[in-house]
């Protein structure tokens, strides 16, 4: 399958539980966190984002959290579906040069 | 309708040769990208496009020229590929403080 030799964080779930993915980044001067997924021949695609002047956002079926203490983020998938597999990536940014630092990616693989 | 559209898709060359990748955002967005992402998965930033000004360029070997004509546009110019070259090449753009957008990638591959 896709995942072998890729080395990613993976996480399989079953369809209709609650998806936990963290991420953890080191700039502390990072004010600005995007969460995005990435299916298969695809770009990365925008699920949600987040400022550093707050600690929770909702949008449908995801919430992400940031705790800037330990510098960590994380993305919370209600009732996740098959079509919630793909590789998710967090991503951040600081500083004046607009650049767009990305995590590692993790694999979800939702089962039926 | 398509948001950021790169060109070609699909690439595949000789060692050697000189390439041109091409991307295209009809967002209005001032800042344009090119990332690089390996066969794990990983997303690397290679240049950033500010207003048709370079404002991050990330170790990436003189080989790789990027050119931006207008801020609607960035391409990517490789010379002399190698086999270390191939990945997927995304193009991306955003506003000046705000989420970026991704075109769907160009699968370089160099034999």
């Amino acid at each position: 399958g896709e995942s072998v030799g890729l080395h990613l964080p993976t996480l399989s779930v079953q369809e209709g539980d609650n998806s936990i993915i963290n991420c953890a980044y080191s700039n502390s001067a990072s004010d600005y966190f995007i969460w995005y997924k990435q299916e298969s021949g695809k770009g990365p695609q925008f699920i949600i984002d987040i400022r550093s002047n707050m600690d929770k956002r909702q949008g449908q079926r995801v919430t992400v959290l940031l705790n800037k203490t330990v510098k960590h983020l994380s993305l919370q998938i209600a009732a996740t579906q098959p079509g919630d597999s793909a590789v998710y990536f967090c991503a951040d940014r600081g500083g004046s040069n607009y650049k767009l630092t990305f995590g590692k990616g993790t694999l979800l693989t939702v089962n039926p | 309708d398509t948001a950021v559209s790169q060109t070609p898709k699909y690439l595949v060359t000789q060692m050697g040769n000189d390439k041109s990748i091409k991307c295209e955002q009809n967002l209005g967005h001032d800042t344009m990208y090119w990332y690089k992402q390996d066969s794990k998965k990983f997303l690397k930033i290679m240049f950033s496009y500010n207003n048709k000004e370079l404002i991050i360029n990330e170790t990436v070997p003189n080989r790789f020229s990027p050119k931006s004509p207008d801020k609607a546009h960035l391409n990517l110019h490789i010379n002399s590929l190698e086999l270390g070259d191939s990945a997927v090449y995304f193009c991306a753009s955003s506003p000046r403080t705000g989420s970026a957008f991704f075109g769907q990638g160009t699968r370089l591959t160099v034999v």
